[in-house]
């Protein structure tokens, strides 16, 4: 059981290119979660999604954000017209079920410059 | 602000020592988790404890959970200097995901 992947690890991006982050969850598990995480911080809640419908997205800004998880896939957090602001360390996790512990990835680490 | 708030920001102790940490939150919950996350990595999941239960012991590890006071410690005993890392609680409430607070800075000095 590989766990939850994620890539690319880093990621770097030229201010107004778009940036597209990758998970696949850990076997068995239904329930795919976003979260940002500046340095120093703790994380901060942007989207929760099942097979093919998003569930929650009250964390996710409203411009230039998006997230699926298709039927087939992994899931795919979508940044558009990148911006300094949006350099971070992006981790999905996964769960089998919705209040149970959380397996998270290794995160990929979005540099905008 | 975070519904979960750890205390204290950052801990440094010897190796054999114990730490702990602290985090209070706001509302009412399901249950409270504790993950840890080492330098530049994801967080690991440590230990789950349901609004119903008082305290659990997973290995070094000791949770309490206060409802009351709206608070949990985190209990980390005979730290090793492979304890080093950051230490979050989450809050599972009535919604649909964790909350995570800023977390404690564990540093435990050879």
């Amino acid at each position: 059981n590989a766990g939850v992947m994620q890539n690319p690890r880093h990621l770097v991006r030229r201010r107004g290119q778009e940036a597209r982050l990758r998970c696949s969850p850990m076997k068995g598990h239904s329930h795919v979660y976003w979260y940002r995480q500046l340095p120093e911080e703790g994380l901060k809640f942007m989207v929760y999604l099942q097979k093919e419908n998003i569930i929650d997205e009250s964390g996710m800004p409203k411009e230039r954000f998006s997230a699926e998880f298709p039927k087939e896939g992994p899931s795919i957090l979508r940044i558009q017209q990148v911006v300094r602001g949006d350099s971070a360390a992006y981790f999905c996790a996964s769960s089998g079920e919705r209040d149970y512990g959380y397996t998270f990835g290794s995160g990929t680490r979005l540099t905008v410059v | 602000s975070q519904q979960g708030e750890e205390d204290p920001q950052a801990l440094s102790i010897q190796e054999g020592e114990n730490a702990t940490m602290n985090c209070s939150y706001k509302t009412s919950i399901n249950n409270l988790q504790w993950y840890r996350q080492n330098s530049g990595r994801g967080l690991v999941h440590l230990i789950l404890i349901r609004s119903n239960e008082r305290e659990k012991h997973s290995g070094r590890l000791r949770v309490t959970l206060d409802t009351s006071k709206k608070s949990s410690s985190l209990l980390i005993t005979a730290s090793r200097a492979a304890d080093t890392a950051s230490y979050f609680c989450a809050t599972w409430q009535a919604g649909n995901m964790l909350t995570f607070g800023g977390g404690t800075r564990l540093m435990v000095k050879p």
